[in-house]
């Protein structure tokens, strides 16, 4: 069964260090998320991209934040400057269609900022 | 904008007993998705059901069923037969379609004891 893929699985940073979250979406899906969970919080959205550009975002993804389709298969979220509150889960999504299918998560990536 | 309310932080059951999550929400949508997702420790979103607004048939997915009341915008999940590896947060999300974000509730945290 065809799965969304996030590397890598536990990121340790620096604050103030940049950096890049990456995700494979579902092949054939369209639309693309991230949404991010503090620990013991719930989940909340960051970003939606589709057809090569954002579609919403949230007011928590602000200029330090930033994403990307560098190709044809890859998702990234890219934080340029790590500050201790960025740390969390981060779960890339998609989905085939907008009104007809189900957004699959991936397993998530654990960033932890020093 | 929407909003999805858990009241209940944790609940407890036995091994092989029933127990009922309860979720609340807000929007002035008329078609839209509601789902339940499981977060066992390791942090993975996994779905457990999902139930179509303009269907009247309460979903079930083996132990799994929702009670749906569109009207009261009321979206229980019933678990039967509990087991241990049911334990875990259950966190209810709203979709209003259209490519949009997910909006979940706080989450509930379920603890099956033996």
């Amino acid at each position: 069964e065809p799965e969304v893929t996030q590397t890598p699985s536990h990121q340790v940073t620096q604050m103030g260090q940049e950096v890049i979250l990456r995700c494979v979406p579902i092949s054939n899906h369209l639309y693309f998320y991230w949404y991010r969970q503090i620990l013991g919080q719930k989940v909340e959205f960051l970003v939606s991209f589709y057809n090569n550009e954002i579609s919403e975002k949230s007011e928590i993804f602000d200029d330090q934040f930033s994403v990307e389709r560098p190709d044809g298969s890859n998702f990234t979220l890219k934080i340029r400057s790590t500050k201790l509150e960025d740390s969390a889960m981060y779960f890339c999504a998609s989905r085939g269609g907008p009104s007809t299918d189900t957004q699959y998560f991936g397993p998530g990536t654990r960033l932890t900022v020093l | 904008a929407q909003t999805v309310t858990q009241s209940q932080p944790e609940m407890s059951v036995q091994e092989a007993e029933t127990v009922t999550l309860s979720c609340t929400y807000d929007t002035s949508e008329s078609n839209y998705y509601l789902f339940w997702y499981k977060q066992p420790p390791s942090r993975q979103m996994i779905l457990v059901i999902r139930q179509e607004a303009y269907k009247q048939q309460n979903a079930t997915e083996n132990r799994f069923s929702v009670n749906f009341q569109k009207a009261a915008k009321s979206f229980s999940l019933k678990i039967s037969d509990s087991q241990l590896g049911d334990t875990a947060m259950y966190f209810c999300a709203f979709d209003p379609l259209s490519g949009s974000r997910l909006t979940f509730g706080e989450g509930t945290q379920l603890t099956v004891n033996p």
